[in-house]
C-alpha cells in the first residue's frame, strides 16, 4: 500500500544545531507539505512544493527550509534550531483532493 | 493568517449523544475538508464538501458548508468513545493546492 513515512520519529537536539526531518511518500503525489502542531495554534504550514524542484513558504517559514529533488521526498531542514522550533511536525502529499499525513515526528530543542 | 478556527476548543459527550463542532474561515475556498487525529498520529481525512455544495453525509457524519458566512459544521451522530479525537476542518484554495488547518476541537465521549 502507499504510504507516507516521517524520520525520525522522534529527536532531541541542541540550540544551534542544524536538523533535518525526513519525508517519503509513495504514493507519487505532486504536492507535499510541512506542517508544525503547537498547543492552541493547530496546524501551521511551513513549506510547500507542487513537484521536483519548486519550494513555496508558508505563513510560519523563517528558519526552515526545504528541498525538492525528487517526488517522493521534502525533508525540512531546521537550519540553525532554537527552542521556539520545539515542537510536533508532520509532512503530508496530495494529488488535489484530500491530503495524507505521515505519523509526525516530535522535535525537542534544548 | 489563513488559518481558520473550530469551535467549541473542546467538548465532552456522552457515549449515545450528538456532537457537533464548528469551523469559521477567511478566504474564498475551492473545498473544505474534515479531518480527525488520534492522540499521537497523523491527521485523516474523514469527508469532503465542495463550496457549491451545502450538506453532506458519510455514515454517522453531516457536514454543512455556508460559504455566505464563511462557516462550517461536522455533525458526529450517535457517539461512541472511538469517537475520542480532536477534528480539525481545513480549507483548500481555489488553486487546489492548498490546506489550511483549523485550530481543532477536542472531542471525549465518555462511555
Amino acid at each position: 500500500d502507499a504510504e507516507i513515512t516521517q524520520s525520525p520519529r522522534h529527536k532531541i537536539t541542541e540550540t544551534g544545531r542544524q536538523v533535518t526531518l525526513a519525508c517519503h511518500q509513495t504514493w507519487n503525489h505532486n504536492n507535499m507539505f510541512w506542517y508544525r502542531q503547537d498547543l492552541g495554534h493547530g496546524l501551521r504550514l511551513i513549506h510547500y512544493s507542487y513537484g521536483v524542484h519548486d519550494t513555496n513558504k508558508g505563513e510560519v517559514s523563517d528558519g526552515y527550509s526545504v528541498s525538492r529533488s525528487n517526488t517522493e521526498d521534502l525533508p525540512l531542514t531546521l537550519e540553525s534550531a532554537a527552542s521556539s522550533q520545539t515542537s510536533v511536525y508532520f509532512c503530508a502529499s496530495s494529488q488535489g483532493q484530500q491530503a495524507f499525513f505521515g505519523q509526525g515526528t516530535r522535535l525537542t530543542v534544548v | 493568517s489563513q488559518q481558520g478556527e473550530e469551535d467549541p476548543q473542546a467538548l465532552s459527550i456522552q457515549e449515545g449523544e450528538n456532537a457537533t463542532m464548528n469551523c469559521s474561515y477567511k478566504t474564498s475556498i475551492n473545498n473544505l475538508q474534515w479531518y480527525r487525529q488520534n492522540s499521537g498520529r497523523g491527521l485523516v481525512h474523514l469527508i469532503l464538501i465542495r463550496s457549491n455544495e451545502r450538506e453532506k453525509h458519510s455514515g454517522r457524519l453531516r457536514v454543512t458548508l455556508d460559504t455566505s458566512k464563511k462557516s462550517s459544521s461536522l455533525l458526529i451522530t450517535a457517539s461512541r468513545a472511538a469517537d475520542t479525537a480532536s477534528y480539525f476542518c481545513a480549507t483548500v484554495s481555489n488553486t487546489g493546492n492548498q490546506f489550511y488547518f483549523g485550530t481543532g476541537t477536542s472531542l471525549t465521549v465518555i462511555p
